[in-house]
């Protein structure tokens, strides 16, 4: 089974340009997260969608984020115009549904978007 | 105060020891509790969950979980070299995603 597969693996931008990082969840997980880790922080929640709709976006920082998950599959989280503070690591997680996991949310993670805003 | 609390070592443990890495959370109502390891430039990687109160063994990890003190914790009997990671703990409070403590830096000294 092919885990979650997030492109690029890294992504250097100036200051101002735009950059659109894809996810890949695990076929068949209906739950798709998006995280961030700034360097030297915690992990932290950006948003959750089941399947195309967003379900959570309280962690997202602000109206320069936008995510898509067109047709419940693959999600895109695009950066414009991005800052400075927008680098750090950006993951990407799914999960099955919940209703058929007791204990909830085992998630699956990818192996991270590495941006860098210069 | 942050929602998952963790030291961020780094802890470090001779080859062999036991290595005891803990994590508190603030939120009482938290149900599921996560234990994921990250090598440097790797992705998170789930090596423990725990539910309820008490000890839960795999292998040479045991997780405990102590819901009246809001503490979790992560044994590592007989450390290797290869655990040396970042840990990870996770808390699931119901309402969102899981919630990540900054990690803990196990060094597992040969």
């Amino acid at each position: 089974e092919a885990g979650v597969t997030q492109f690029p693996s890294h992504s250097v931008i100036e200051k101002g340009q735009t950059v659109t990082l894809r996810c890949d969840p695990i076929s068949g997980h209906d739950n798709l997260y998006w995280y961030r880790r700034v360097m030297g922080k915690e992990i932290k929640f950006l948003l959750h969608f089941v399947k195309e709709s967003k379900q959570d976006e309280s962690g997202m920082p602000n109206n320069r984020f936008l995510a898509e998950r067109t047709g419940g599959t693959y999600s895109t989280l695009k950066v414009q115009p991005a800052e400075l503070e927008d680098s750090g690591v950006y993951f990407c997680a799914s999960s099955q549904d919940r209703r058929k996991n007791s204990g909830a949310n085992v998630l699956t993670f990818g192996a991270g978007s590495r941006l860098t805003v210069l | 105060q942050k929602e998952v609390e963790q030291n961020s070592g780094p802890l470090s443990v001779p080859e062999g020891a036991i290595a005891s890495l803990n994590c508190t959370y603030s939120d009482r109502g938290s149900q599921s509790f996560f234990w994921y390891r990250q090598y440097s430039g790797k992705s998170p990687e789930l090596i423990m969950s725990i539910y309820s109160n008490g000890d839960k063994e795999d292998g040479r990890f045991t997780a405990q979980l102590n819901k009246a003190s809001q503490y979790v914790s992560l044994l590592i009997r007989d450390s290797q070299p290869s655990d040396s990671a970042t840990y990870l703990c996770a808390v699931y409070t119901g309402r969102r995603a899981l919630t990540f403590g900054s990690g803990t830096r196990l060094q597992v000294q040969p």
